[in-house]
């Protein structure tokens, strides 16, 4: 099974800062990763597939990159709404698994 | 857009069957792989298995002897079955589109097991 480790657990910013989340793979996933958003209440919203992709409907301020077993994404300048819990999962092999997620909190 | 609902019951005893439908309206069932995802309260994310619209199916290893999905394409629905059910099982399940990347999910259903 391969282990997703994502980092930092918390991350305390600004609105208007930049966010940078970290996932890590145990193994090479290759590209196969992808990244949701979820807010409190809610089910998960896919951001980023595929490690660069941006789903339908995904304003331009995400963005995701990496390849093999280390990844990124990046929310280029934080509006208030996207402070919730990101979560990345891989689709290289099954099962497939999540991260433990990253809380982006309001600093 | 598609969009999915899930429904059965929200209390489970333990030992006793946990089972699930989803419902699928706005789209086919067809030409997709469909998963059920499952998050216990203030937890992370755990995947517990696929299936194809043709009935293929793929669970995790961890869940593979007590799980069953199956689709029913005539009803544009999907199931879950969990077998001998214990408090850890106690989670909110969520269906969804896609056996990889999951594009589209149910609004979860909270399912708590006790007596």
């Amino acid at each position: 099974e391969i282990v997703l480790t994502q980092s930092p657990a918390t991350l305390s910013l600004s609105p208007g800062e930049r966010a940078t989340l970290s996932c890590r793979a145990s193994q090479s996933v290759s590209s196969y990763l992808a990244w949701y958003q979820q807010k409190p209440g809610q089910a998960p919203r896919l951001l980023i597939y595929d490690a660069s992709n941006r789903a339908t409907g995904i304003p331009a301020r995400f963005s995701g990159s990496g390849s093999g077993t280390d990844f990124t994404l990046t929310i280029s300048s934080l509006e208030p709404e996207d402070f919730a819990v990101y979560y990345c999962q891989h689709r290289s092999n099954s099962p497939r698994t999540f991260g433990q997620g990253t809380k982006l909190e309001i600093k | 857009q598609v969009q999915l609902q899930e429904s059965g019951p929200g209390l489970v005893k333990p030992s006793e069957t946990l089972s699930l439908t989803c419902t699928v309206s706005g789209g086919s069932i067809s030409n997709y792989y469909w998963s059920w995802v499952r998050q216990p309260p203030g937890k992370g994310l755990e995947w517990i298995g696929y299936i194809y619209y043709s009935g293929s199916t793929n669970y995790n290893p961890s869940l593979k002897s007590r799980v069953t999905i199956s689709v029913d394409t005539s009803k544009n629905q999907f199931s879950l079955k969990l077998i001998s059910v214990t408090a850890a099982d106690t989670a909110v399940y969520y269906c969804t589109r896609g056996g990889g990347t999951l594009d589209s999910w149910g609004q979860g259903t909270l399912v708590t097991v006790s007596s």
